[in-house]
Parts: structure tokens; C-alpha cells; sequence
């Protein structure tokens, strides 16, 4: 089945350490996002990818880092620099590409990650 | 600045009403709208896809109309069932190349049997 992994579920990390999360797609979808989901408030983006080895900031992409060296594979990184990194991190994937977003967008079960 | 509203943020209903959820937004210049379902602790499942040049989309007991002028759409669930149970959120994507989606809060819906 196509579809959309995060792993892991649940991130547990000290304050002051980097920790990447996980998302790989097999639905051969060019674009892929990351957002974070915080209990009240709407999805936000922090990182965009249109095709690979190109990725562009969304709104909160401050204290995060992405790379995207396959197509399959959209790693997001959480720094010490993130001051509130506590939050629900979703991937989601789309076959938009730099083409007019006809299709729908597609997301993984997401990972809790809880920063102490 | 485009801002999506979604009212009421719960609702609750007895199994097999009717109901429509809300969507509103505050620039009409949208690309498409797209209306998605989650469950607690999960990842958002599309529903619905309605391009800017349409005024609905269908799919089972959901129809989701769309008009742009008014800054409004609305989702109808039909017969509603407890596994209808979650969160629905829409989103409106503003520019043409899909990447920027801006995403209401989400109306919590509970059917209960």
C-alpha cells in the first residue's frame, strides 16, 4: 500500500539536544511538507520541498533544518535553537510539484515529540 | 492576510442528524479548498478536494460546497454515524504551485449512538 511513514511515534529528548524525525513516501509524490500542529492552534508550515536537493522555509522554520537528497525522503531536524519544540509534527506529501496543485495532500500519522 | 475561521469548534449530535460544519475565509483569491478529517492522535485524511473553479465535491455521505465570493464553504455529513467522530479541518491553498495552505482550527465533531 502507498502511503506516508513517520517514525517514530513517540520522541522523547533533553533540552539542548538535535533530534530528526523521520518521513519517507512511496506514493512517487514530488512535493513534500512538514507542519506542526500545537493543541489550539491551526497547522503550521515549516518546511517545503517542490523537488529534490530544493526545499524552501515556511512560516516557523526557525530552529529547524530539512534536507531532501531523494525523492522518497524528507528528514526534518529539530535544533537547540527551537525554543518551544514540544508539538505534534506532521509530513505530508502531494504529487503538486512545481504543477498547479490539482491533487490532494497526503499526511503521515505524525510524531509526538516532548522536549524536557 | 488570509485567515480561515471554522465555526463552532465542537458539536455534538445524536446519531443520524444531518449536519453542516463551517468554513470561512477572509481573501477569495484561493486556489483550491480542501477539507480533512483526524483522528485523535493521527495524521489528517483527505476528504474532500474542491478547485476554485467548482462549487462542490461529493464523495458518500459528504458533500462539501464551495463560494469563493462569499469567503465560504461548508461540509454536509449525512446521516451521521460514530465513526464519523473527529476532528475535520479545511484549508485553503493560495498560491498555484500548492505550497501554501492555510489551515483553519478544526471543528471537533462527537455523533454520539
Amino acid at each position: 500500500d502507498g502511503g506516508i511513514t513517520q517514525s517514530p511515534k513517540y520522541l522523547f529528548r533533553k533540552e539542548g539536544q538535535n533530534v530528526t524525525l523521520s518521513c519517507e513516501q512511496n506514493l512517487n509524490h514530488d512535493a513534500m511538507y512538514w507542519y506542526r500542529q500545537d493543541p489550539g492552534q491551526g497547522l503550521r508550515l515549516i518546511y517545503y520541498s517542490q523537488i529534490v536537493n530544493d526545499f524552501q522555509k515556511g512560516d516557523i522554520a526557525e530552529g529547524y533544518s530539512v534536507s531532501r537528497e531523494k525523492k522518497e525522503s524528507f528528514p526534518l531536524t529539530v535544533t537547540s535553537a527551537q525554543k518551544n519544540p514540544t508539538a505534534f509534527y506532521l509530513c505530508a506529501s502531494s504529487d503538486g510539484g512545481l504543477q498547479p496543485p490539482n491533487s490532494p495532500l497526503h499526511f503521515g500519522n505524525g510524531t509526538r515529540l516532548t522536549v524536557t | 492576510k488570509q485567515e480561515v475561521t471554522q465555526i463552532p469548534a465542537a458539536l455534538s449530535v445524536p446519531e443520524g442528524e444531518n449536519l453542516v460544519l463551517n468554513c470561512s475565509f477572509t481573501d477569495s483569491a484561493i486556489y483550491n479548498l480542501q477539507w480533512f478529517r483526524q483522528d485523535p492522535g493521527k495524521g489528517l485524511t483527505s476528504l474532500l478536494l474542491i478547485q476554485s473553479s467548482q462549487r462542490e465535491q461529493t464523495s458518500g455521505r459528504l458533500n462539501a460546497s464551495l463560494d469563493k465570493s462569499s469567503g465560504r464553504s461548508t461540509l454536509y455529513i449525512a446521516a451521521s454515524q460514530p465513526g464519523d467522530s473527529a476532528t475535520y479541518l479545511c484549508a485553503v491553498i493560495i498560491n498555484q504551485a500548492g505550497t501554501a495552505l492555510i489551515f483553519g482550527k478544526g471543528t471537533t465533531l462527537s455523533v454520539s449512538s
